[in-house]
């Protein structure tokens, strides 16, 4: 399976700022995925994002509040902007390996105060 | 589309004791489906999958879960807990067709007791 990292691994923000999560992967990948999971509760597919095309957003989720890159087959960036006390979460990418298993990252713990 | 229901948020066993977490899925077509573990202020490990083949899959730490199609169930069991299972347990299912969407349960919290 893959080796996934993401950066950085916990922050605390102000509301109204903006922080962008990287996910990097240590072998090319087709599809990659990004999850909300709130407190307590279970994994939203907020998009998945391919190399060389727009990301494709999930119902609920929209490109100017969570902007994707995916500049090439290792790398993926997930901004979260205009942040408030709601966005506070857990942000985890993932990639897909054989069989449409995929793999998670350890995830970006979020605090908008 | 897919679903997956996951009974019991929270299950409490003894230290030797069996573990079961239920899950059940509703699906058109033949599923893929996964289980993984989410340990405190760590991502998502994958416990097991059923992809095809053997209904009865093996996985790492000791678990294993059965596909019974009748059922439209994928429950997961370990035979003896050990205080390091204490995590939380989610069932995810996909569909073996083009759709890559993953869908997961709600998650059950498995407390071990000693």
């Amino acid at each position: 399976s893959a080796v996934i990292s993401q950066k950085p691994s916990r922050d605390i923000c102000q509301r109204g700022t903006s922080l962008t999560i990287q996910c990097q992967v240590d072998s090319q990948v087709t599809m990659m995925f990004w999850y909300r999971q709130q407190p307590g509760q279970s994994l939203t597919l907020i998009a998945t994002a391919n190399q060389g095309s727009e990301a494709t957003y999930e119902s609920g989720f929209v490109i100017d509040k969570f902007p994707i890159s995916r500049p090439n087959l290792t790398f993926s960036t997930l901004t979260v902007s205009n942040m408030s006390p709601e966005d506070s979460s857990i942000y985890l990418c993932s990639v897909e390996g054989q069989r449409k298993t995929q793999y998670f990252g350890p995830g970006t713990r979020l605090l908008v105060l | 589309a897919q679903s997956v229901t996951q009974l019991g948020s929270h299950v409490s066993v003894s230290e030797g004791a069996l573990v079961l977490l239920r899950c059940n899925y509703s699906s058109s077509v033949p599923p893929y489906l996964f289980w993984y573990v989410q340990y405190p202020n760590q991502g998502l490990q994958l416990l097991l999958k059923y992809t095809t083949g053997a209904t009865l899959v093996k996985g790492i730490n000791g678990f294993e879960a059965e596909f019974k199609k009748s059922e439209t169930s994928f429950h997961l069991t370990k035979p003896s807990a050990h205080m390091s299972d204490a995590a939380e347990y989610f069932c995810a299912v996909t569909l073996s067709g083009s759709a890559r969407q993953l869908t997961f349960g709600s998650g059950t919290q498995l407390t071990v007791l000693p």
